[in-house]
């Protein structure tokens, strides 16, 4: 079945470090991949998605490409801040119009000031 | 606009008693999920509602599980009996029919004793 596999946390780093949280999937469609983001005390919020191959999404200064060719959709940042320390779940929509949501485990990363 | 809420934030309860957790949607939203989240991992689809109907209730544990939504809104979902493995974060999202992007709330975090 389809899966998604994350890279384990923690991640720790300085403020303005750079970030990669690598996010690897299988699918057997052309499925359409997020980032969820967890802050402490919150409910998972949509950080970005995309839903084809080469497709970048971004938002706040993070940004993933669809890769298709090496199945990964790798979250990077190039300056993170204080205020970025969460939990990301890499996640992917396998069947179009099921929206069945496969989840990764998460990556806590906490951020020093 | 206001988010997706649930009630109670926090329950302990002992092993062999019943629980159940409650979930207002976003307004306007046709579909509603329940997901349980382990520790350490992503969140897992126990059921999804398609307005009164649920469309995908197969990897809801059905001997002790159950959920209802009544007038298509609000839903509920209830272990009877609990056990020591039910602890966990059980979350609700909604989102509007045939879209992808979820909005879940904060969830309940279930202690088992």
């Amino acid at each position: 079945g389809d899966s998604v596999t994350q890279m384990e946390g923690p991640v720790t780093l300085s403020e303005e470090a750079c970030l990669t949280i690598n996010c690897t999937y299988t699918a057997t469609g052309y499925p359409s991949l997020f980032w969820y983001v967890q802050y402490p005390g919150e409910g998972l919020q949509l950080l970005l998605k995309a839903t084809k191959a080469d497709d970048k999404g971004s938002n706040k200064g993070f940004e993933a490409t669809y890769r298709k060719e090496t199945t990964s959709f790798h979250l990077e940042k190039g300056s993170v801040q204080v205020s970025d320390s969460a939990v990301y779940f890499c996640a992917l929509i396998g069947d179009p119009g099921g929206f069945k949501t496969i989840f990764g485990a998460g990556t806590r990363l906490f951020v020093k000031a | 606009e206001a988010g997706v809420v649930q009630s109670p934030r926090y329950k302990i309860i002992e092993k062999k008693q019943p629980v159940a957790f409650w979930c207002n949607p976003i307004s306007g939203h046709n579909t509603l999920y329940w997901y349980r989240q382990n520790l350490g991992q992503g969140p897992e689809l126990l059921i999804r509602y398609e307005n009164e109907e649920a469309v995908d209730d197969s990897q809801l544990p059905k001997d002790r599980f159950s959920a209802e939504r009544l007038k298509g809104v609000d839903s509920t979902l209830k272990i009877q009996p609990a056990e020591l493995g039910d602890s966990a974060v059980y979350l609700c999202a909604s989102s509007l029919v045939q879209q992808e992007t979820q909005y879940f709330g904060p969830g309940t975090r279930l202690l088992v004793l």
